[in-house]
């Protein structure tokens, strides 16, 4: 059984880069896409981008070019970072499995397992 | 932007249908996710492709979306589905997520 384990810091300055590792236990990194979803407190669920192993990206206009996923796949982790946070990224981040139907168009892909998500806060 | 409406609430008695509406332009054209979410929860998938149920959800969940509105069915609403649900849809290659509704099972 897959599952998906959040890590990193918890707490980030203003301006600087957030950095978060998703670890995949139980299956291999390269079988599917993967997604970071972040929530705000209170707030709906906001997503930021995927990747896949063979080093296919697309990611939010919400976070415009501040964004950068990235894979290892020898680690079996995907990564996020965002540069130049604000008060505005202060969120639950969740990574996700996103299941790709082959041969279907993206509008059939669906997000199927979910981390236990990680809280951001940026504070100075 | 693409936008995904739901009502922020509902309230229904147990046993009772529940019925959560996510409304957008041509909705219907493309498939929809039904995410429930708990209190303190990560969200879990209920439906996808429109009406499909992963393993383990209740047969009580159902979908379906047509023209403008994708549909999400809880018949014989349990206290256990109190919760918030999150419609998702693609708009080409973006991941939209509609704002939520909080179910009230009372």
């Amino acid at each position: 059984q897959v599952e998906l384990q959040e890590s990193g810091p918890g707490l980030v300055k203003p301006s600087e880069t957030l950095s978060l590792t998703c670890s995949v236990a139980g299956g291999s990194i390269t079988s599917s896409y993967w997604s970071w979803i972040r929530q705000s407190p209170g707030k709906g669920l906001e997503w930021i981008g995927y990747i896949y192993h063979r080093g296919s990206t697309k990611y939010s206009p919400s976070v415009g070019g501040r964004g950068t996923l990235s894979l290892d796949a020898s680690k079996n982790q995907f990564s996020l970072r965002l540069s130049s946070v604000t008060a505005a990224d202060a969120a639950i981040y969740y990574c996700v499995r996103l299941r790709n139907i082959l041969g279907a168009t993206l509008s059939h892909w669906y997000f199927d397992l979910w981390g236990r998500g990680t809280l951001v806060t940026v504070s100075s | 932007s693409y936008d995904l409406s739901q009502p922020p609430s509902l309230s229904v008695s147990p046993g009772q249908t529940a019925t959560i509406r996510c409304t957008g332009d041509h909705l219907g054209d493309n498939f929809a996710s039904w995410f429930q979410q708990r209190p303190g929860q990560s969200p879990v998938l209920v439906i996808y492709e429109d009406k499909k149920r992963p393993a383990g959800i209740p047969e009580r969940f159902s979908g379906s979306n047509s023209g403008n509105t994708a549909t999400l069915t809880i018949s014989g609403t349990q206290a256990m589905d109190e919760a918030d649900y999150y419609c998702q849809a693609w708009d080409t290659t973006i991941a939209v997520f509609g704002g939520g509704t909080k179910l009230t099972v009372l």
